[in-house]
């Protein structure tokens, strides 16, 4: 396995559902990110945090919310979304320079119906 | 910010060929230049990664070459396999902690057995 496990692998909801992503590393990293990956578009980062302190808001909308409880794990917080945030999110961390030599989770697969 | 292009968006290679991938930036000021390859419905892996003072750097059957002039960069693949066969995802950043990597679309290499 990676060493950064995402969970659930697979989320369907409504659009006035509360869910929330979960993501663990096992790496000793300090870093940990969330990135959406939508098809045939780069992958857009959201949200970075080192040593547990959020360092980048890539201009979100606030129905995503993120929570870094420690620096093994990074959550995803998601109320009323809308169906053009259906992706593939991708939690990742890093150890050392932020924003390089990212080791991706293998993602979930975010259905808004 | 920063604005990374590749080309071509799908490239087709019969087995044991040489495949290239080409990404453009927009930023000078870029200095950190990684690779990502996906394979599908896997997550991003890091292949190679290198800095605006190398030219070149080789792994294996891979290697990345940067021309800081034309502010390009390029993904060879040498003696091509099937198990290479996945989404390939350049990105480009000035390094460092507060400076984002932006990614290409990515582009789309498959290998004819």
């Amino acid at each position: 396995e990676t060493g950064v496990t995402q969970t659930p692998r697979h989320l369907v909801m409504g659009m006035t559902n509360k869910k929330s992503l979960k993501c663990e590393q096992h790496l000793g990293h300090n870093a940990m990110y969330w990135y959406k990956q939508s098809a045939k578009k780069p992958l857009e980062l959201m949200f970075v945090y080192s040593l547990e302190e959020r360092v980048e808001n890539n201009s979100v909308p606030s129905r995503f919310s993120p929570e870094c409880p420690n620096s093994s794990h990074l959550f995803l917080h998601l109320h009323t979304l809308q169906p053009e945030d259906s992706a593939l999110y991708l939690c990742a961390s890093s150890q050392g320079t932020v924003n390089e030599k990212l080791f991706f989770g293998s993602g979930t697969q975010l259905s808004v119906l | 910010g920063e604005n990374v292009e590749q080309h071509p968006s799908t490239l087709s290679v019969q087995e044991g060929d040489s495949a290239v991938i080409k990404c453009t930036y927009s930023d000078s000021a870029s200095n950190y230049f990684p690779w990502y390859k996906q394979e599908l419905g896997k997550r991003p892996q890091l292949i190679i990664d290198i800095r605006s003072n190398v030219g070149e750097k080789k792994d294996q059957r891979i290697a990345v070459t940067l021309n800081k002039t034309a502010k390009h960069f390029s993904l060879h693949i040498t003696e091509t396999q099937p198990e290479d066969s996945a989404v390939y995802f350049c990105a480009a950043s000035r390094g460092g902690g507060n400076n984002r990597l932006a990614f290409g679309k990515g582009n789309q290499v498959v290998v004819i057995p």
